[in-house]
């Protein structure tokens, strides 16, 4: 199973700053990787998928880079309704689909 | 635009198996190539995928559930189903179904239902 750890669990941020989250994977997934936003009381969307395309309808302030092990969400402007707990999950080696213990971006 | 719902009972005892269906609408389950998933939530915690089934009844389940998982698939009724036995506390958890998209073996979850609670207690 290919284990997938997110960093940090918390990430304290001003209204307008930059955001970096990481996730690294136990062994190489590619590109396989995916990230989703989850607010309270809401089910996950999809933001990112092979590791850097954005899904349809996010806003181009949130881009995903990286390949193999490590891999990154960046926010580059953190709005308002971007304060959420984020999660990546790949999908190159599987069963199972495996996620991260999430990152959640609150308010500084 | 797709939707899938969850129901099913809120609500399951211990030892009794619990079942949840996902009606799929603004598409037909087997008109693609996708897969379609359940992936539940414990309270605090993150996503666990429990398992997949392709149109044509292929199933993928997490070894970690394997022994207690069941998912089918409808395409009539464009719904699936899971079903998981001898419940007990711990799968208590929010579920929620999806659509895996994707190809060549690579698939992320592209659209979500809102999620059912199903919580196990006599």
């Amino acid at each position: 199973e290919i284990v997938m750890t997110q960093s940090p669990a918390t990430l304290s941020v001003s209204l307008g700053e930059r955001a970096t989250l990481s996730c690294r994977a136990s062994q190489s997934v590619s590109s396989n990787l995916a990230w989703y936003q989850q607010k309270p009381g809401q089910a996950p969307r999809l933001l990112i998928y092979d590791a850097s395309t954005r899904a349809t309808g996010v806003p181009a302030r949130f881009s995903g880079s990286g390949s193999g092990t490590e891999f990154t969400l960046t926010i580059s402007s953190l709005q308002s309704e971007d304060f959420a707990v984020y999660y990546c999950q790949q999908y190159n080696n599987w069963p199972p689909l495996t996620f991260g213990g999430g990152t959640k971006v609150e308010i500084k | 635009q797709l939707q899938l719902q969850e129901s099913g009972p809120g609500l399951v005892k211990p030892s009794e198996t619990l079942s949840l269906t996902c009606s799929v609408s603004g598409g037909s389950i087997s008109s693609s190539s996708d897969f379609w998933a359940w992936i539940r939530q414990r309270p605090g915690k993150g996503q666990e995928w429990i398992g997949s089934i392709y149109f044509s009844g292929s199933t993928y389940y997490n070894p970690s559930l394997k022994t207690r998982v069941s998912i089918s698939v409808d395409t009539s009724k464009d719904h699936f189903s899971l079903k998981l036995s001898s419940a007990t506390a711990a799968d208590t958890a929010i579920y929620y179904c999806a659509r895996q998209s994707g190809d060549y073996g690579a698939y992320y979850f592209d659209y979500w239902g809102q999620g059912i609670l199903v919580t196990v207690s006599s």
